[in-house]
């Protein structure tokens, strides 16, 4: 059966921190893994993910891929506030269809 | 560019009603996911639809259907509510289903 899991599932830090969020994988035919924040809405875009090593990076936010290994990384640096959320985890295995993992929600204290 | 909009945001029923949901993709693309999302189960896979025409189906029972229109516009249906179908549905679209998709606001039913 297809899985996504993510770790941890919660994470509380102090803005100034640096916190990585993991996510692994078991799918077949991977196409591409998909990193979304979510803020009591819909799910914002990050990133998306397709080769392995290749660094995307947004200011603070930063993701990797492992195929080999199949897990991912979100890094977020200098953290602040505005960054508490649920961060998901998607990986796209066939179409459309996205499959996600349980998120990590992220709190970020004064 | 306007973002995905789903219609209504809103929307309490009673069991045993049906409903309509519907989703207008941002101009230019061609695919329209649905997902239902549940403090208990997170966000799970409807369906989705390209070119009119549904290419995936996740593991919901077959009370749940959609359909896509030609300017890619898509509606989903819940027919025979029951309690558990309480949840946020969201709308992803995309280009095509190589891109990134891109959520809409979601619709909130409740049923009662």
């Amino acid at each position: 059966e297809d899985k996504v899991v993510q770790s941890p599932l919660s994470l509380v830090v102090h803005e100034g921190d640096t916190v990585t969020l993991n996510c692994s994988y078991e799918v077949t035919n991977f196409r591409s893994l998909l990193w979304y924040k979510q803020e009591k809405k819909a799910p914002t875009f990050l990133f998306m993910l397709t080769s392995s090593g290749i660094e995307k990076k947004s200011g603070r936010l930063s993701s990797i891929l492992d195929k080999k290994e199949l897990f991912s990384i979100l890094n977020i640096t200098a953290t602040q506030t505005g960054d508490s959320a649920v961060y998901l985890c998607a990986v796209n295995n066939q179409g459309g269809k996205l499959i996600f993992g349980q998120g990590t929600e992220l709190s970020v204290k004064p | 560019k306007a973002g995905v909009t789903q219609t209504p945001r809103y929307l309490i029923k009673t069991r045993g009603q049906q409903v309509t949901l519907s989703c207008s993709p941002i101009s230019g693309h061609r695919s329209v996911s649905w997902y239902q999302q549940t403090p208990g189960q997170g966000l799970q896979f409807l369906f989705e639809y390209f070119s009119e025409t549904q290419r995936n189906k996740g593991n919901f029972p077959g009370r749940f259907s959609g359909r896509q229109f030609s300017n890619s516009r898509s509606e989903m249906n819940v027919s025979t509510l029951e309690l558990g179908d309480s949840a946020l549905y969201l709308c992803a679209s995309s280009r095509t289903y190589t891109y990134e998709q891109y959520f809409g606001p979601g619709t909130r039913l409740t049923v009662t």
